[in-house]
């Protein structure tokens, strides 16, 4: 069974700090991973895909991977109230279904 | 911003109606999917498809059915509503191309209730 997890949460950071949220999966031939964000009531949008090592940055947010660690996480610089939602982390092998994992919650108090 | 409708965003019905959830993009994506999710758990992939004529079942069983007769339509029918069928659906859809356009774009969702 191929299996995605991330902390529940929920992850509560101040206004302007960075929130780190982290997510393992367990097939080792995956290729793409992705980090969704669901506010309640909505449905996901998608951030961030990386498919290589390391860091990849777009703006406030930074996705980084470990395929040796079977790892992906996601930072979120100068974190803003309006980054409060659900986190989802998402991961395939070419041609399959995405694998989505149950999510994080993140809280940014102001 | 991605291309991807359903309808209705709301649908309140009473037990043992026949409905059919719709969903089209517009981006002529080969795969579609349906998810199911209620409030504040996971989603749960209960349909999808590779391409016309093709349906596979989901990781959740369902009691609802689809259909791709076109590659932009892929409804979703439930023959006899139950309350256990209240939830929120969400229609998403992925280019069928090589390891690099497997993302999923999602649509708005429909939140169904069943009386």
């Amino acid at each position: 069974q191929k299996e995605v997890e991330q902390n529940s949460g929920p992850l509560s950071v101040p206004e302007g700090a960075i929130a780190s949220l982290n997510c393992t999966y367990s097939d080792r031939v995956s290729q793409s991973f992705f980090w969704y964000r669901q506010y309640s009531g909505k449905s996901p949008e998608l951030i961030m895909s990386i498919y290589s090592n390391g860091d990849k940055e777009d703006g406030r947010f930074t996705a980084q991977l470990n395929k040796a660690s079977q790892y992906v996480s996601l930072l979120i610089r100068d974190s803003q109230p309006s980054d409060s939602a659900t986190y989802l982390c998402a991961v395939n092998q070419a041609g399959t279904a995405l694998i989505f994992g149950k999510g994080t919650t993140l809280s940014v108090s102001s | 911003e991605a291309d991807i409708y359903q309808t209705p965003r709301y649908l309140v019905i009473g037990t043992g109606k026949k409905i059919t959830l719709e969903c089209s993009q517009t981006m002529g994506h080969d795969k579609m999917y349906w998810y199911q999710q209620d409030p504040g758990m996971e989603l749960h992939l209960i349909h999808y498809s590779y391409g016309v004529n093709s349906t596979e079942k989901g990781d959740l069983s369902s009691e609802s059915t689809v259909s791709r007769i076109r590659t932009e339509h892929f409804p979703l029918t439930l023959e006899s509503a139950r309350p256990s069928h209240t939830s929120q659906y969400l229609c998403a859809s992925s280019d069928l191309g090589g390891a690099r356009t497997d993302t999923q774009y999602f649509g708005p969702g429909t939140r169904l209730t069943v009386l």
